[in-house]
């Protein structure tokens, strides 16, 4: 079965530190996520991308995040300047080849700021 | 953006009783999903509705999307310990299709 592979598993920082968030999709996938989750809180969303751009984004991505596709398979979220209250799970979500398609989740990425 | 109305938000049961869990909005969802999460793991599609009124059964997981497509349920027969975890259903963005979660249920089979 085919799945989203996050790295790393575990990313502990310093507030003020940026932090960069990996994801392979799935490779015949056309939709791109990231959401969080806070500890006991609900999955957030934060943006989508599609054809090499962000089609939407949510209030929480701030100047502060950025996504990219650098390649044909990685899509990575970078936080510029860590704070405290970004510490959460981060999961990547990948679908297709419709926008509402059912959407396959990584294993997430918990990040811990200090 | 419309909001997904999920109870209870915790619920435990004992193993072999039966359950079911809401989803409710105001809003019209063209589609709603239902995912499972488990402790330190993503969200696991579990299935998709799309029309009004659609019953889907996976084994002894049943899901029903309302006539009026805003609301859906999930009933579980004879409960398993195996079933524990965090039960969301999800739904377009009416905006831009994005999928936005609900906050929960937490369902616990106690053996």
């Amino acid at each position: 079965e085919p799945e989203v592979t996050q790295t790393p598993s575990h990313q502990v920082t310093q507030m003020g530190q940026e932090v960069i968030l990996r994801c392979v999709p799935i490779s015949n996938h056309l939709y791109f996520y990231w959401y969080r989750q806070i500890l006991g809180q609900k999955v957030e969303f934060l943006v989508s991308f599609y054809n090499n751009e962000i089609s939407e984004k949510s209030e929480i991505f701030d100047d502060q995040f950025s996504v990219e596709r650098p390649d044909g398979s990685n899509f990575t979220l970078k936080i510029r300047s860590t704070k405290l209250e970004d510490s959460a799970m981060y999961f990547c979500a990948s679908s297709g080849p419709l926008a509402n398609y059912g959407y396959t989740f990584g294993s997430g990425t918990r990040l811990t700021v200090v | 953006t419309q909001l997904l109305e999920q109870s209870p938000q915790f619920l435990s049961i004992q193993e072999g009783e039966n359950l079911t869990v809401y989803c409710n909005s105001s809003s019209v969802f063209s589609s709603l999903q239902w995912y499972r999460q488990e402790p330190g793991e993503g969200p696991v599609l579990l299935v998709t509705v799309v029309t009004g009124g659609e019953v889907k059964k996976l084994k002894r997981l049943t899901f029903q999307f309302g006539d009026a497509r805003k609301d859906s349920s999930l009933h579980i027969t004879a409960a398993q310990p195996g079933d524990t975890g965090l039960y969301l259903c999800a739904g377009p963005d009416y905006n831009n299709n994005d999928m936005r979660f609900g906050a929960g249920t937490r369902l616990t089979v106690k053996p």
